[in-house]
């Protein structure tokens, strides 16, 4: 079973900035917060990942609140190749690896 | 950096015959690596995890018989499709935890696997 929820679709335009909510109320003290990127017929794609607080890559940023219940994924100004699913992940080390567990993911649809 | 490669893309094979995919980590060691499969508009769904040197760990409803699972070097695991039905048809994609102890994993590009 799934660790997070997702919304199942958003739609947006180009050039704006899309905020993607994921909800893991069951976090662990140990686990981290992992967004992937995937395209039809394509492996995920590495987005970023984070524990706490703000994170913020090249491509990304990715708002965690204290309680850490929730994450936001931020992607700024989107293009149509945006276009694609997103996967919140949650998950910690047991053993020294780190075993995920896919949800749903959220389809996001960029719009000229 | 940290590239996963799968061979073969796709691969297409007759009811009954075995199939094996490769999962290469290209520029870093693996100790872990997982496998996943994936129909069409559903999500990944965890197969197997496989570590280096040791018989790997199957996940629930998962036939370790009939998915066959190598992971003889530090970059390199196999899946082996065994005795491979039409049902087995999917979408078939490795990962590689980056190191022991670190979370993030990459993963590689997908093998599409028809069983005709």
């Amino acid at each position: 079973l799934a660790k997070t929820t997702q919304p199942i679709s958003m739609d947006s335009y180009e050039g704006q900035e899309v905020n993607i909510t994921c909800s893991h109320n069951n976090i662990a003290t140990n686990d981290y917060i992992t967004w992937y990127q995937q395209f039809p017929s394509q492996g995920p794609r590495f987005i970023i990942q984070g524990y706490k607080t703000k994170v913020t890559n090249e491509v990304a940023s990715l708002f965690i609140p204290a309680d850490r219940k929730s994450s936001t994924l931020s992607l700024p100004r989107v293009s149509l190749s945006d276009t694609a699913v997103y996967y919140c992940l949650v998950g910690g080390l047991s053993g020294g690896y780190n075993k995920l567990i896919f949800g749903a993911g959220t389809r996001l649809a960029v719009h000229p | 950096g940290a590239v996963v490669s799968q061979h073969p893309s796709w691969v297409i094979c007759k009811s009954g015959t075995s199939v094996k995919i490769e999962c290469r980590s290209l520029d870093f060691q693996a100790t872990t690596m997982f496998w996943y499969r994936q129909f069409p508009k559903q999500s990944l769904m965890l197969m197997a995890t496989s570590n280096e040197g040791s018989k790997a760990t199957y996940e629930q409803g998962v036939e370790k018989d009939k998915f066959l699972i190598n992971h003889a070097s530090l970059t390199l695991s196999t899946l082996t499709v065994t005795s491979a039905h039409p049902e087995d048809s999917s979408f078939y994609i490795c990962s590689a935890q980056l190191a022991l102890g670190q979370e993030t994993q990459y993963f590689g590009p997908g093998t599409r696997l028809l069983v005709l």
